[in-house]
């Protein structure tokens, strides 16, 4: 079947820093990734999506490479800002399936 | 546009007890999902619409029943809620099935069963 691990957190990051968030999945067809960001308190929003392999997903400031040949869709940002402390989940869907597979979430703090 | 909205935004349940979630999206998406989070855990899908009156069940349907019969509302009903079933639920939409696109999430409804 299809999985998604994203590294643990909590991450907790100095603001101006950069941050990365490591995604690697594994997928029965070709499927597309997405990163969704969850502020406190709200639901998810979409972040950053990929449909393709070399794509590369990109908004505010974040960014994404669809990595086929390493099955990874890490997300990296270069300088944080307090206002990026969220929950990140990386997540796939695959052709001919309905659910967005997720993983477990990571954690961001950025101290001012 | 509001988008996906849910409510109620939080409830307490006793055991036992019944409720209906409620989800409304205005975006004219043919497609409704249901999920849940549990803590630590990503989002599980519990039931799924394709279109007004056709509905599936995904991964994780026990102890959940839903009905589709307009395009923009796609409730969700708890029967005998059990402990097992605290979590926060999310509700989503999306124009079509394919694989590129993009599911929309309403805020949430965290239900506590005690």
């Amino acid at each position: 079947g299809n999985s998604v691990t994203q590294m643990e957190g909590p991450v907790t990051l100095s603001e101006e820093a950069f941050l990365t968030i490591n995604c690697t999945y594994t997928a029965t067809g070709y499927p597309s990734l997405f990163w969704y960001v969850q502020y406190p308190g709200e639901g998810l929003q979409l972040l950053l999506k990929a449909t393709k392999a070399d794509d590369k997903g990109s908004n505010k400031g974040f960014e994404a490479t669809y990595r086929k040949e390493t099955t990874s869709f890490h997300l990296e940002k270069g300088s944080v800002q307090v206002s990026d402390s969220a929950v990140y989940f990386c997540a796939l869907r695959d052709a001919g399936d309905y659910k967005l597979s997720f993983g477990a979430g990571t954690t961001v703090t950025v101290r001012a | 546009n509001a988008g996906v909205t849910q409510t109620p935004k939080f409830r307490i349940l006793k055991i036992g007890q019944s409720m209906t979630l409620q989800c409304t999206q205005d975006m004219n998406h043919n497609y409704m999902y249901w999920y849940r989070q549990d803590p630590g855990m990503g989002l599980k899908l519990i039931y799924y619409s394709v279109g007004a009156g056709i509905t599936d069940k995904g991964e994780v349907p026990n102890g959940y029943n839903v009905s589709r019969s307009t395009t923009e509302d796609f409730p969700l009903r708890l029967e005998l809620a059990a402990p097992s079933q605290t979590s926060v639920y999310f509700c989503a939409s999306s124009y079509s099935g394919t694989r590129e696109e993009t599911q929309y999430f309403g805020p949430g409804t965290r239900l506590l069963v005690l």
